[in-house]
């Protein structure tokens, strides 16, 4: 159990277009979901923490009107990379959490995200 | 401000050693504490999860250790293959918070 799930797995998009991600907890609900990013050779860095329902917390530094955060129901996130530059590419991960299970966090299999 | 270090960036070793990565972290008001697996391009799998109320939890070939007074936690892995071969993440939950800190973490890599 405790699998999240990400789509899409890679994706290329043109610098100014917008690009979605969602992130999916497939075998149970999520009581907060997370979005990181991971540059590389750098380590996994959280932008946003969401709860279903709510507005999402963003990180210091993390541009709330450039990197939009749903969370549309207990088991999906979507993270929307408006306006993208090539700066913007890098590797999102999302991971998923549940009361139930002492709060530990499942993560997806993350997204590539290439801006040309 | 919480810091996670992982030493060494680096490790080579020839399969079937024994072998211990290390995490350190600054502020020793931790919920847990997280070993996680990365393949290259790949998302994370999580190895152990050691509550700061433990001292260490096994998996199969794999013990993780926290001393938190102290600030560190250790990842012993026992003779080791190269599947083992990936980058390990150590990661702090802030107590309450659910937020991860993760260190940069430490590429391993197993020689047949």
């Amino acid at each position: 159990g405790a699998v999240v799930s990400q789509h899409p797995s890679w994706v290329i998009c043109k610098s100014g277009t917008s690009v979605k991600i969602e992130c999916r907890s497939l075998d149970f609900q999520a009581t907060t979901m997370f979005w990181y990013r991971q540059f590389p050779k750098q380590s996994l860095m959280l932008m946003a923490t969401s709860n279903e329902g709510s507005k999402a917390t963003y990180e210091q530094g993390v541009e709330k009107d450039k990197f939009l955060i749903n969370h549309a129901s207990l088991t999906l996130s979507t993270l929307t990379v408006t306006s993208a530059h090539p700066e913007d590419s890098s590797f999102y991960i999302c991971s998923a959490s549940q009361r139930e299970r002492s709060y530990e966090q499942y993560f997806g299999p993350g997204t590539r995200l290439t801006v040309t | 401000k919480q810091e996670v270090t992982q030493i060494p960036a680096a490790l080579s070793v020839p399969e079937g050693e024994n072998l211990v990565l290390n995490c350190s972290f600054t502020d020793s008001a931790i919920y847990n504490l997280q070993w996680f697996r990365q393949d290259p391009g790949k998302g994370l799998t999580s190895l152990l999860l050691i509550q700061s109320s433990q001292r260490e939890q096994t998996s199969g070939r794999l013990n993780a250790s926290l001393d938190k007074s102290s600030g560190r936690s250790t990842l012993y892995i026992a003779a080791s293959q190269p599947g083992d071969s990936a980058t390990y993440l150590c990661a702090v939950d802030q107590g309450g918070s659910e937020k991860l800190v993760f260190g940069k973490g430490t590429k391993l890599t197993v020689n047949p």
